[in-house]
């Protein structure tokens, strides 16, 4: 079957720009996470959704990061006013619920800010 | 919180068996994962230990030690392929909100040579 899928592959914005990156998670995956990964470093968690709605948004760094995922499948990574600090891959991560599972990551959107 | 230490950099050779160590530090702990990431690509789950002792998967086994704040990956008859980083990942406590978010070490980098 399919996995998680991310879209666009890679996306290049000048600062202060605003972007939307989305994420296709597997079909029946109730958890959804989003992660930022800088070069050289371990993914970082930005929130993570059950459902429709955001449980933990702990991870996002200020106010100008949003995400959504108004249907419960398919959710879109919103950021506004673009610094160059943004510039990361962006994972996207779906898994079944319960907490013995592993979850399955997209393959990233590589976000550059000029 | 958390904090996740392991080695930046290993060098094995093709055949041979390696261990890359992780350490960690936790405010609370819910599972330890494994994960491999080739260069350009997303993280692929390899192992998940909740209880002290090794997890024996193939070619790959993990060994965790919840008093020592410890775990191991072990490749054994290493392969080309098998060149990826390796990132240590920490499952905290659920903090009520259902989130079962991973907290990342910054990975190993393992070169496999001929």
């Amino acid at each position: 079957g399919a996995g998680v899928s991310q879209t666009p592959s890679n996306k290049v914005t000048e600062k202060g720009k605003y972007v939307e990156l989305r994420c296709d998670p597997i079909s029946g995956h109730t958890a959804l996470y989003w992660y930022r990964q800088s070069l050289g470093q371990g993914p970082e968690f930005l929130i993570y959704f059950q459902g429709t709605g955001a449980a933990d948004d702990s991870g996002l760094p200020n106010d100008r990061f949003f995400a959504v995922r108004p249907e419960g499948s398919v959710s879109t990574l919103k950021i506004q006013r673009t610094e160059r600090g943004d510039s990361a891959v962006y994972l996207c991560a779906s898994s079944p619920m319960g907490r013995g599972n592993e979850q399955f990551f997209g393959p990233g959107t590589r976000l550059t800010v000029l | 919180g958390q904090n996740i230490d392991q080695p930046t950099e290993m060098t094995a050779t093709e055949g041979a068996i390696v261990q890359i160590n992780c350490t960690y530090q936790t405010s609370g702990f819910n599972g330890l994962f494994w994960y491999q990431q080739h260069a350009g690509e997303a993280p692929t789950f390899l192992s998940y230990n909740v209880l002290d002792g090794l997890e024996e998967k193939g070619r790959f086994s993990s060994f965790l030690s919840r008093s020592k704040g410890y775990s191991y990956l072990l490749l054994k008859e290493l392969q080309m392929k098998d060149s990826a980083s390796y990132l240590c990942a920490v499952r905290d406590e659920d903090s009520g909100a259902g989130s079962y978010q991973l907290t990342f070490g910054k990975g190993t980098k393992l070169s496999v040579i001929p």
